[in-house]
């Protein structure tokens, strides 16, 4: 079982909609947690980065929150564009680093 | 500023066919490499790492193999590839074990 499960597998919304993504992780111990953003054919870019301390970190458009005692971190895209479209990757840190499948989020016109 | 450089973007091989990926990092010193494989739809894998010149850790026990001839050089190569060995690979940078991980721009292998 992987120690990192993201949901939804896909997502669908209109331009303009928010959206929540999320990541449910069992890693431990905990180092980070990172959001990455991957479109199609190229490589994952960073989104954010957080630590065990920190409770939500922010990115233009995107929102992460962590809660470090359930152990589950989302992804939130306000105001969602057409360049959004792509996979969305979590990325859990320990011992080792550990990625989700991703999610993969179309927006359409 | 660093840079991140892999090559070829694209590869079309024939099953039993030699590979070799060459990855290069500009702009640091003494970066931790690692090589991923992402399979159609699916998540990234980590195939191998290297913390320095000529020392490889294999996550995955496969045929594929990788060697870090200089400093800021990631070699992934296979002696005879298997239509398993199809997908989108990945070389990724990094400051140590936890710092933050640059991505190339991937190179897209199809086995035929």
């Amino acid at each position: 079982k992987n120690q990192v499960e993201q949901s939804p597998q896909s997502l669908i919304i209109l331009e303009g909609k928010n959206c929540t993504l999320q990541c449910n992780y069992t890693v431990s111990p905990f180092s980070n947690l990172r959001w990455y953003k991957q479109d199609t054919g190229r490589g994952p870019v960073s989104l954010t980065i957080m630590t065990f301390s920190e409770n939500t970190k922010s990115n233009g458009r995107y929102t992460a929150t962590l809660d470090a005692d359930t152990k589950q971190s989302s992804l939130h895209i306000t105001a969602s564009q057409l360049s959004d479209s792509a996979s969305y990757i979590c990325v859990v840190s320990g011992n080792d680093m550990r990625f989700g499948a991703g999610t993969r989020l179309t927006v359409k016109p | 500023s660093q840079t991140i450089h892999q090559w070829p973007a694209t590869l079309v091989q024939p099953v039993g066919s030699p590979l070799s990926l060459e990855c290069t990092v500009e702009g640091t010193s003494n970066p931790n490499l690692y090589w991923y494989r992402q399979a159609a739809g699916r998540g990234l894998q980590l195939l191998f790492y290297s913390v320095g010149i000529g020392q490889i850790s294999s996550e995955v026990p496969q045929n594929l193999s990788a060697s870090r001839p200089q400093d800021r050089q990631f070699i992934l190569s296979s002696k005879k590839l298997l239509l398993s060995d199809s997908g989108f690979y990945l070389c990724a940078w990094s400051v140590g074990d936890r710092g933050k991980q640059y991505f190339g721009p991937g190179t897209r292998l199809t086995v035929t």
